[in-house]
């Protein structure tokens, strides 16, 4: 199966700067790739799919880039809603697989 | 809206089953999948399986093969995902998800999620 592994496993971050997600699959995927938030309490939500389209109504400031395996989800001017848990996922092959998380926290 | 909307928590014992539902709105039920992922407590997302709603055929994860049971029903727009033979590492978080995009098994990412079901396994 396909190994998702994510860095950092934590991220300080302060309101207003830009934080940047890494997701490294352990083979190629090509552009099979969705990013997803999870917030305390609360089901995940798609952000982005095919590596860097972004879902219907998710905001501007997430953007997503990489194929084959290395990928970045980046947050360009975080809010404070934005604080929260984020898994990458690939979509190419199964067994499908996610990443172990990045949890964007307050500085 | 499309909306997935989940059954509630269940509390089994080891060794026992447990049926979760799904029940789907707001879209043609048989034209898109539905997944299923678990999340144990503190921990990431792990894929179960998918079911095509339209011919009832699944497919499941091989760490769940043979424990895992995905059915719908086409009446009332629901899925179902039943795991037997339960033990305390099954204590989790189930939710179903429709897969993206244009339906029809074309997509393997997941929008939207069901709100999620506790199942707790103990004794």
């Amino acid at each position: 199966e396909v190994v998702m592994t994510q860095s950092p496993a934590t991220l300080s971050v302060s309101p207003g700067e830009r934080a940047t997600l890494s997701c490294r699959a352990s083979q190629s995927v090509s552009s099979y790739l969705a990013w997803y938030q999870q917030k305390p309490g609360q089901a995940p939500r798609l952000l982005i799919y095919g590596a860097s389209t972004r879902a219907t109504g998710i905001p501007a400031r997430f953007s997503g880039s990489g194929s084959g395996t290395e990928f970045t989800l980046t947050i360009s001017s975080l809010q404070s809603e934005d604080f929260a848990v984020y898994y990458c996922q690939q979509c190419d092959d199964w067994p499908l697989t996610f990443g172990g998380g990045t949890k964007v926290e307050i500085k | 809206q499309v909306q997935l909307v989940q059954s509630g928590a269940e509390v089994k014992e080891p060794g026992a089953s447990v049926k979760v539902s799904c029940k789907a709105s707001g879209y043609t039920f048989t034209s898109w999948y539905i997944h299923w992922v678990r999340q144990a407590p503190g921990r990431g997302l792990e894929w179960m399986g998918i079911i095509n709603p339209s011919g009832g055929s699944a497919s499941y994860a091989q760490k769940f093969q043979g424990r895992v049971t995905m059915t719908r029903d086409t009446s009332t727009s629901t899925v179902y995902m039943e795991l037997s033979s339960l033990r305390s590492e099954d204590t989790a978080l189930y939710y179903c998800a429709r897969e993206g995009g244009g339906g029809s098994g074309s997509s393997n990412w997941f929008d939207p999620w069901g709100q999620g079901t506790l199942v707790t396994v103990s004794s």
